[in-house]
C-alpha cells in the first residue's frame, strides 16, 4: 500500500461548487503539505502544518483552506471553486526527526478540473 | 527568496548513454538542501536525490548522481546508463536551511521533460 494516498485521484467539478481534497498517511510523519501544479510549472505550494495544531499558508494561499483532522490525515478545501484553480494538486509529507534533509515525500496526485 | 533555474525544457538522450540535467539556484541562505524529483507520466512526484549545501562529497544514489558547484550556484543531475523508463519530467528544487523561514516549502524549477531513445 502506498504510504500517502490522496482521494479523489480525479474529479471534474463545476464553478462554485464546494470540494474538498483528502489526504492521508501512514509514514508517521508530523509534517503534511499542499502543493498544486500547473501545466509547464513547478509545483508551488499551498499550506503546510507543522503538526495538527500548527496550520500556516503557503505562497497561493487564496482561495483555499485546510484542515489537519489528526496527525495522519490532511484535507484541502476549495470553498467556491474557480476554472483557474484547475490544476493537479499534490500531498506532501516529511519527517521533523529527519533532521538531515527534511525530504518531502509526495501523494500520487489529484488532477482537478473546474468547469 | 529563493530561485531554481532549469533552462532545459526539453533533452533527449539515447538509451545506454549518460545525460545531464541543469540546475542553477538562487539563494541568500548560508545552509540549505538541493533536491531532484522524476514525475512519469503517470503524474506522481518521485524523490531521487538530495544535496545538502555543506555535504563536501558529491550525492550519489544508484545510477543518479548530483554535481553540486557550490560556487557557481549549481546543482546538476547526471544519470548514467539511461533507461527507457527515465524518460519523464525531472524538477530540481530546494529548501532554505532548516532552521530559517524559508525551510518550510520547497522552491521547484519548472522542470525539464527527458526523453530516452531506444
Amino acid at each position: 500500500d502506498a504510504d500517502v494516498t490522496q482521494t479523489p485521484r480525479n474529479r471534474i467539478t463545476k464553478t462554485g461548487k464546494r470540494i474538498m481534497l483528502e489526504c492521508s498517511q501512514t509514514k508517521g510523519h508530523d509534517r503534511m503539505y499542499w502543493y498544486r501544479q500547473d501545466p509547464g510549472l513547478g509545483l508551488r505550494l499551498i499550506y503546510y502544518s507543522f503538526d495538527v495544531k500548527d496550520i500556516n499558508k503557503g505562497e497561493i494561499s487564496d482561495g483555499y483552506s485546510v484542515s489537519r483532522q489528526a496527525q495522519a490525515k490532511f484535507s484541502l478545501s476549495l470553498e467556491s471553486a474557480i476554472p483557474n484553480q484547475t490544476a493537479l494538486y499534490f500531498c506532501a509529507t516529511s519527517d521533523t526527526r529527519d533532521r538531515t534533509t527534511d525530504t518531502q515525500y509526495f501523494g500520487p496526485g489529484t488532477r482537478l478540473t473546474v468547469l | 527568496a529563493q530561485k531554481i533555474t532549469q533552462t532545459q525544457p526539453g533533452m533527449f538522450v539515447q538509451e545506454k548513454e549518460a545525460v545531464t540535467l541543469d540546475c542553477t539556484y538562487d539563494t541568500s541562505d548560508q545552509s540549505y538542501g538541493l533536491f531532484w524529483y522524476k514525475q512519469p507520466s503517470s503524474g506522481e512526484m518521485i524523490f531521487l536525490i538530495y544535496q545538502g549545501s555543506y555535504d563536501e562529497q558529491n550525492a550519489t544514489e544508484g545510477r543518479y548522481s548530483l554535481n553540486f558547484q557550490k560556487a557557481r550556484k549549481s546543482a546538476n543531475l547526471v544519470i548514467s546508463a539511461s533507461q527507457l523508463g527515465d524518460s519523464a519530467m525531472y524538477f530540481c528544487a530546494m529548501r532554505g536551511g532548516l532552521y530559517s523561514g524559508s525551510a518550510r516549502q520547497l522552491t521547484f524549477g519548472s522542470g525539464t521533460q527527458l526523453t530516452v531513445l531506444p
